[in-house]
């Protein structure tokens, strides 16, 4: 069975300060990695997805991740936050591109 | 750019009274998914649809749920008699077709139900 696991459930950081969001996945096969991010009172937007080959993947509103295998790994990276960067961020892994396991999410909270 | 639309935004009901959720998927897809957000946990996956037929679902979609494409534009849920912990915002998506590989499920932007 797969699952993610994403360590933080809030992370505050200063603006233009960078910031990394951590998620663990489990799964027995291969796997597609995602990011949604979702704005307040808003629905699910993809950030951005590991299918295969790089394993670092660059997405929207300058986030990126790095799939890295050995750890489990695919955690997600901005240089340098903005106020409007504030959201919720799930990550998730679908084994067939079919159904989603989402992690709980990580609320990024940026200071002024 | 086409996107997943939901209808009503804001649905609330009494318990034990039946709710239809609508969705209208991205017109050339043909995978269409149901997923529910209780308020402030993650979000669940509760079924997958594909040539007019389940082709997954959890352990949360039991007989009280059911999903249609009635006319071949729509994709509903219906939960036939609400309960309180039915309450959560409910999320349609949908993919493109198995020969356009990307695996990108759209998202629409939700339903929030609300069962008093």
């Amino acid at each position: 069975a797969q699952s993610v696991t994403q360590l933080d459930s809030q992370v505050p950081v200063f603006e233009e300060a960078p910031v990394e969001l951590r998620c663990n996945y489990s799964s027995s096969v291969s796997v597609y990695l995602f990011w949604y991010v979702q704005y307040p009172n808003q629905g699910l937007q993809l950030l951005l997805k590991y299918l295969s080959g790089s394993t670092l993947v660059k997405g929207i509103n300058g986030f990126e991740a790095e799939f890295n295998k050995s750890q489990t790994s695919f955690h997600l990276r901005k240089p340098s936050v903005h106020i409007s960067d504030t959201a919720e961020y799930f990550c998730a892994v679908s084994d067939r591109g079919d159904k989603i396991i989402f992690g709980k999410g990580t609320r990024l909270h940026i200071l002024p | 750019e086409p996107e997943v639309t939901q209808t009503p935004s804001h649905q609330v009901t009494q318990m034990g009274q039946e709710v239809i959720l609508r969705c209208v998927p991205i017109s050339n897809h043909l995978y269409f998914y149901w997923y529910r957000q209780i308020l402030g946990q993650k979000v669940e996956f509760l079924v997958s649809f594909y040539n007019n037929e389940i082709s997954e679902k959890s352990e949360i979609f039991d007989d009280q749920f059911s999903v249609e494409r009635p006319d071949g534009s729509n994709f509903t849920l219906k939960i036939r008699s609400t309960k309180l912990e039915d309450s959560a915002m409910y999320f349609c998506a949908s993919r493109k077709p198995s020969g356009q590989q990307t695996y990108e499920q759209y998202f629409g932007p939700g339903t929030r139900l609300t069962v008093t």
